[in-house]
């Protein structure tokens, strides 16, 4: 079993890029692909990127995520900020040995 | 454009079984080789999978926390897909919604609206 861990919370001005972090607990980050979801206010959900660094079509190209395995973690940037990105951003991922989808605790971003 | 739509009571008692139904429209909930997905957030907090069940009904899923409790099915003749949680308590009240993951790159897409469900006496 692992966990995903994320910040709590991260906050940035408009226009400027933020960085979001997904840390995995055991085993590689590169094991299983990570997901992001945006959630806003009152809102389901959405997906922002899948497969580490995919978008769906219809999400602006501001949002990219990656992996690094030597911080065994997932990172979701988001660039030239926009209020409208103020949400709660989740990562998910696989965990193959148990067959359980695992969600990070999410990050509330803040744009000033 | 796929649209699920969660429903079901708001309030249920404890020990009983919540029970709810995720309705599809815009495409066929047989077609694809989809999966179809319950999440649920407690009220304040995060996402927690509970489970799904292949479009063909054939083969389920469940989060090892909650499967000895958690029952998917799938209804391809209404087009939708149902939970059922037995014996609930306090902790179970949350926000439930209902999710179509992709087949092949099984990402989350789209999700219901959610809806409440309680549990208190």
């Amino acid at each position: 079993n692992f966990m995903l861990t994320q910040p709590h919370s991260v906050s940035e001005s408009p226009g400027r890029t933020v960085t979001i972090s997904c840390t995995r607990s055991s085993g590689s980050i590169a094991s299983n692909y990570v997901q992001w979801y945006q959630q806003r206010p009152g809102s389901s959900p959405t997906t922002v990127i899948y497969g580490d660094t995919q978008r769906p079509s219809g999400v602006p190209n501001r949002f990219s995520g990656s992996i690094d395995s030597s911080s065994n973690s997932a990172s979701l940037t988001i660039s030239g900020l926009k209020a409208e990105d103020e949400a709660d951003y989740y990562c998910l991922s696989y965990d193959s040995s148990i067959s359980n989808w695992v969600f990070g605790g999410g990050t509330k971003l803040t744009v000033l | 454009q796929v649209q699920l739509q969660e429903s079901g009571p708001g309030l249920v008692k404890p020990s009983q079984t919540l029970s709810l139904t995720c309705s599809v429209s815009g495409g066929s909930i047989s077609s694809g080789g989809h999966y179809w997905s319950w999440v649920r957030q407690h009220p304040g907090k995060g996402l927690e999978w509970i489970g799904y069940i292949y479009y063909n009904g054939g083969t389920t899923y469940y989060n090892p926390s909650l499967k000895s409790r958690v029952t998917i099915l799938v209804d391809t003749s209404k087009n939708q897909f149902s939970l059922k949680l037995s014996s609930v308590t306090a902790a179970d009240t949350a926000i439930y919604y209902c999710a179509r993951v992709s087949g092949y790159d099984f990402y989350f897409d789209p999700w219901g609206q959610g809806t409440l469900v309680t549990v208190s006496s």
